[in-house]
């Protein structure tokens, strides 16, 4: 499968702890997405990265996220000092510039903070 | 951030055509509107985009109002499969790289 692909796919953690994601994009795609979704919402936009270099991050993107993408290729999410409020889905997305900024996602990483 | 407007649910039979309306009412002249769309349990999926004039690939038409203000996705004959949530949703005027999604429509197909 040559899809975006996103580890774990659940996790449940406790208020307090910190917990890193990882997204695998699609291999010859240079730009990478991290969204967020809560029940019954579209996505938020939270970060991108064109290559390596991450060019944009969200009001959303509280200090306690970090995003890395340290060789353009896979990414992290990690959330430090997890809280209730960080329960959600999230979405990985990557796309190749240029080609009709169609993005692809991944199935995603659900959050559930205890 | 764009804001676009869609009504929460929609109800069609199998093989039966679908207009699914977006309201845009504040794109910008650069901005291109996407649909896409999510099925339970997955990420959300590219339907399809356009600019200014109307749109067809193998899932799906896009209909653009010529203000630009309101958009249509239509897919000719829904199936099953095509029940989902659909997002319109607008890549930010000059950056062409932001999806910024409403809260989407619910499709219901019914046999």
């Amino acid at each position: 499968d040559t899809g975006v692909s996103q580890n774990p796919r659940h996790k449940i953690t406790k208020r307090g702890q910190n917990v890193t994601f990882r997204c695998d994009p699609i291999s010859e795609h240079n730009r990478l997405y991290w969204y967020r979704q809560t029940l019954g919402q579209g996505p938020e936009f939270l970060t991108y990265f064109q290559n390596e270099a991450q060019l944009e991050k969200s009001r959303l993107l509280s200090d306690r996220f970090s995003a890395e993408r340290p060789k353009g290729s896979f990414s992290t999410l990690e959330i430090q000092r997890t809280e209730q409020g960080d329960s959600a889905m999230y979405l990985c997305a990557s796309s190749f510039v240029g080609r009709n900024n169609e993005q692809f996602f991944g199935p995603g990483t659900r959050l559930t903070v205890l | 951030d764009a804001k676009t407007t869609q009504p929460n649910s929609m109800e069609s039979n199998e093989e039966e055509p679908v207009h699914l309306p977006c309201n845009h009412s504040t794109i910008s002249g650069t901005d291109y509107i996407h649909w896409y769309r999510q099925l339970p349990s997955q990420g959300p999926e590219y339907v399809i985009h356009g600019l200014t004039s109307n749109v067809n690939n193998r899932m799906a038409s896009l209909a653009i109002a010529e203000d630009r203000k309101s958009s249509t996705l239509i897919l000719h004959r829904a199936t099953l499969r095509d029940a989902a949530v659909y997002y319109c949703s607008e890549i930010s005027g000059g950056s062409n790289y932001k999806l910024t999604f409403g809260k989407g429509t619910l499709l219901t197909v019914n046999p």
